[in-house]
Parts: C-alpha cells; sequence; structure tokens
C-alpha cells in the first residue's frame, strides 16, 4: 500500500512569491492535514480537509490556504512568501474518523530567501 | 485551545539504559495521545497511543503512562538501542473529533550512544 506522497521534496523561493505544494493521501484517506514544522517550534498544524471541506483552521495568516479535490488529493498554496515561512511542510492523511493515527509524508522543505 | 509541553527538549543515553519523555497538556477535553517518531529525513511516524480509559499501554520495548488527574503523559523505553535514536513527538486531541487537528510538543531528540 503506497504512503502519503508529497511533492516536491525541496524548493526554494525568494520573498514575494508564492508556491504551491501537493499531497497525495494513502488511498481510502479522506482525511488530510498540513502541518508547518520548524527547528524548535515542533509542528504547527495549518488546517485539515476531509471530503473537500476545510474542516479544522490553525492560527496562520490569510496567506496560507488549502483545499482539496474529489480524489483527497490536496494542495496547500502560501502566498507573498516571508522568510519566517522557511520550514518543511508536512501532509498527514487519516481516515477521518475520530480519533485514529495520522500518517505523514515525508515533508517539503521550502526555503525562502 | 490546547497546549503540549514535552521535556526534556535532548536526551542522551547509553545502549541498554531506559530512556522517559513526559508531556503535560491544558486541556482536559483531550483523552487521545500518541506518540510520533520522526527519523532524519522521514516524516514522523506513530509508535504508541494511549486513550483516556486507559492508565498504560506496553509495547514490546516501549511504554506510555497516562495521569488524566495530573494532565500528563509519559514514553518509557527501555533497553535501548541505536535505532532508538531520533526525534519523539507527544500530541494531544479530543478523541471524540478527528485526529486531524492534533496538538504537538516541540520534539525530544534522543540520542542512544553504542
Amino acid at each position: 500500500k503506497a504512503g502519503v506522497t508529497q511533492t516536491p521534496r525541496y524548493l526554494i523561493k525568494t520573498r514575494g512569491q508564492q508556491v504551491t505544494l501537493s499531497c497525495s493521501p494513502i488511498s481510502g484517506h479522506r482525511s488530510v492535514s498540513w502541518y508547518q514544522q520548524t527547528p524548535g517550534q515542533g509542528l504547527q498544524f495549518l488546517f485539515e480537509y476531509f471530503s473537500e471541506t476545510q474542516r479544522n483552521k490553525g492560527n496562520f495568516p490569510g496567506r496560507f490556504s488549502g483545499r482539496q479535490f474529489s480524489n483527497s488529493r490536496s494542495e496547500m498554496n502560501v502566498s507573498t512568501l516571508e522568510l519566517g515561512d522557511s520550514a518543511l511542510y508536512l501532509c498527514a492523511s487519516s481516515l477521518g474518523g475520530v480519533g485514529g493515527e495520522l500518517f505523514f509524508g515525508e515533508g517539503s522543505r521550502l526555503t525562502v530567501l | 485551545g490546547e497546549n503540549v509541553e514535552q521535556h526534556p527538549s535532548t536526551l542522551s543515553v547509553q545502549e541498554g539504559d531506559s530512556a522517559v519523555i513526559k508531556c503535560t497538556y491544558s486541556d482536559s477535553a483531550s483523552n487521545y495521545f500518541p506518540w510520533y517518531k520522526q527519523e532524519l529525513g522521514k516524516g514522523p511516524q506513530l509508535i504508541i497511543d494511549i486513550r483516556s480509559n486507559v492508565g498504560e499501554k506496553k509495547d514490546q520495548r516501549i511504554a506510555v503512562t497516562l495521569n488524566k488527574t495530573a494532565k500528563h503523559f509519559s514514553l518509557h523505553i527501555t533497553e535501548t538501542q541505536p535505532e532508538d535514536s531520533a526525534v519523539y513527538f507527544c500530541a494531544a486531541s479530543p478523541y471524540n473529533t478527528n485526529a486531524g487537528k492534533s496538538t504537538f510538543g516541540d520534539g525530544t531528540t534522543l540520542t542512544v550512544k553504542p
């Protein structure tokens, strides 16, 4: 069974640009969550999508957005990039029911120059 | 909202020793507490979890204990091996909602010296 796939794995952008990251969940999983991981900050919750609807949202500015498609694949977008957006962005999928294990991808490492 | 504090931030042990990582949480509604292990260059992977109706759970060399009254839970690794070296994260979420929105601790970097 294929795991969670995130693309691209690495990317470099400059301030002011925008970026789109993609996540393909495990087959059958309907929930996709996004987390930002920075050194010393742990994993910060961005948002969660379930059946194409945003079900939960973390405390990030509106520059961070996402969407989910009918096949459960998800994308997140960051507009007007800032230096502080440099981080590892992790996607996690789950069946979407109550509780339960999150299955993480290997992440997309974004560097903003 | 929920706040999870994790200690220590770094932990170094000799191979064969035990390692203990502790977490505290603030929201009494939280009742699902997973632990994830993240190896270099990889995403976090669940190693053990516990729900609030259980005080302790064990899986081979790994165990987790939960004290709901004190709002803290701990990860115990016995007979540590070099391959246990990784970053460990605790998390908390209300079980009566989806796990997609979990609150994580800041992580503990465990180093097991051969």
